[in-house]
């Protein structure tokens, strides 16, 4: 089961915009709104910050948006901060009740 | 506020099978949603190991497909995982999680904090 694809590290200015990129296949981020991001600092848990390739659920600052073109998801963070220094993960539903991640992106706050 | 706890062995021979176990607070599992099982190895990125659904149905990650079992116990508002013959590669921190609760229901909304399995003898 391939994961999608996403760079391997990012980095930006306190109060820049960055963004990752999530690339997948008409079978998962293509074919379905089901794309989901999530922030990981380290020794932590995940953190879900974005549902439905564009959504945001309650207590994620909008700094962090959603877009998907064709086979690819996108995550802005704009109005970088340092707190926003972890890895982002994107996940996509994948057909038959199936999740697919990607690999991960580090984001370092320079 | 919903809240899930792995539990199990931290350690597990080569060749045997992994066994834990994720308790639910907050919230009866018997209710719905897809209750999920999530691994990272050490240093690497996450992998999706399956989920299962209230009502029992099971949906694996095909890599691991013929090693795998989730199962539910709703009278103890628990689920579990069981991973067969492992080898030092399924050394991983392991994450329960639900799916749900917000749009299409694909995303995960709770985590547990996570458990560390070592495969070594």
């Amino acid at each position: 089961q391939s994961a999608l694809t996403q760079p391997r590290s990012v980095s930006g200015s306190p109060g820049q915009s960055v963004t990752i990129s999530c690339t997948g296949t008409r079978s998962d981020v293509g074919g379905f709104d089901y794309v989901s991001w999530y922030q990981q600092h380290p020794g932590k848990a995940p953190k879900f910050i974005i549902y439905d390739v564009n959504k945001r659920p309650s207590g994620v600052p909008d700094r962090f948006s959603g877009s998907k073109s064709g086979n690819t998801a996108s995550l802005t963070i704009s109005g970088l901060q340092p707190e926003d220094e972890a890895d982002y993960y994107c996940c996509s539903y994948r057909a038959t009740y199936t999740l697919v991640f990607g690999g991960g992106t580090k984001l370092t706050v320079l | 506020q919903v809240q899930l706890q792995e539990s199990g062995p931290g350690l597990v021979k080569p060749s045997e099978t992994l066994s834990l176990t994720c308790s639910v607070s907050g919230y009866s599992i018997n209710s719905g949603y897809y209750w999920g099982w999530i691994r990272q190895p050490p240093g690497k990125g996450l992998e999706w190991i399956g989920n299962i659904y209230h009502a029992g149905n099971t949906y694996y990650n095909s890599s691991l497909r013929s090693r795998v079992t989730i199962s539910i116990d709703t009278s103890k508002n628990q689920f579990s995982l069981k991973l067969s013959s492992v080898t030092a590669a399924d050394t991983a921190v392991f994450y329960c999680a639900r799916l749900g609760g917000y749009g299409g229901g694909w995303s995960l909304t709770y985590w547990g904090q996570g458990i560390l399995v070592t495969v070594s003898s």
